[in-house]
């Protein structure tokens, strides 16, 4: 089974651009997870995404937004970049059950710079 | 909130020495979820083993055993006889089951171990 791909693996970007990354889930996975990572932060959960509705969604500005496909491939969108969203954003897929929390696989990640 | 705390920033061993990380949390919920994952260089986070609220049983699988104890809030978690391949950062996280965890884990700041030959 393939698992989480991410694209593109690397992007370049200057301030007050805006960039969308890209998440192929495992198959049949219906949970879609983004994190950012940063040494400062962390890891910080962005959203959460299952059947195309956006379940639950973290700390951060309105500028960071995301969707998911009937596929359950999932895309992120950040507007306006600023320098402090250099950082590595993750994908996760998750197959939920029905009372009950299953493991989360990570994508390679896509490594965004702002300059 | 939850909160997951890894006060060990860095951990060196010589190959073959067994590594134990530790990992305290906190959660409000009395169901809950607790996770370690490894983050080699290459980026991308290893899942390696899943622990409920309710299993407090300790287990061992192949070179990796965690010590789960509810009562001190404490997932610590062991490498034993280390590989240079070890080298990498871990992850303890932990999710609760309400609507305001769907699909998030909280992380703690994550153990970078180094293992020399």
């Amino acid at each position: 089974k393939a698992g989480v791909t991410q694209t593109p693996r690397y992007l370049i970007k200057t301030r007050g651009q805006q960039v969308t990354l890209s998440c192929s889930p495992i198959s049949g996975h219906r949970s879609v997870s983004w994190y950012q990572q940063t040494p400062g932060q962390g890891l910080q959960f962005l959203f959460e995404y299952f059947s195309e509705t956006q379940r639950n969604k973290g700390n951060f500005p309105g500028r960071f937004s995301g969707r998911q496909f009937s596929n359950s491939r999932s895309e992120m969108n950040v507007s306006t970049l600023e320098l402090g969203d250099s950082a590595l954003y993750l994908c996760a897929s998750s197959f939920m059950t029905s009372g009950q929390y299953n493991e989360q696989f990570f994508g390679p990640g896509t490594r965004l710079t702002v300059l | 909130a939850q909160k997951v705390t890894q006060a060990q920033t860095e951990i060196s061993v010589v190959e073959k020495e067994d590594v134990t990380l530790d990992c305290v949390y906190e959660t409000r919920d009395t169901t809950y979820y607790l996770f370690w994952y490894k983050q080699p260089p290459s980026g991308e986070l290893v899942f390696l083993i899943r622990r409920n609220s309710f299993d407090e049983q300790n287990e061992i699988s192949g070179r990796y055993s965690w010590n789960f104890q509810k009562s001190t809030s404490s997932f610590n978690f062991t490498i034993t006889a280390s590989q240079v391949v070890d080298s990498a950062v871990y992850f303890c996280a932990l999710s609760g089951v309400t609507t305001d965890s769907w699909g998030k884990l909280q992380f703690g700041a994550g153990t970078q171990v180094v293992v020399t030959p």
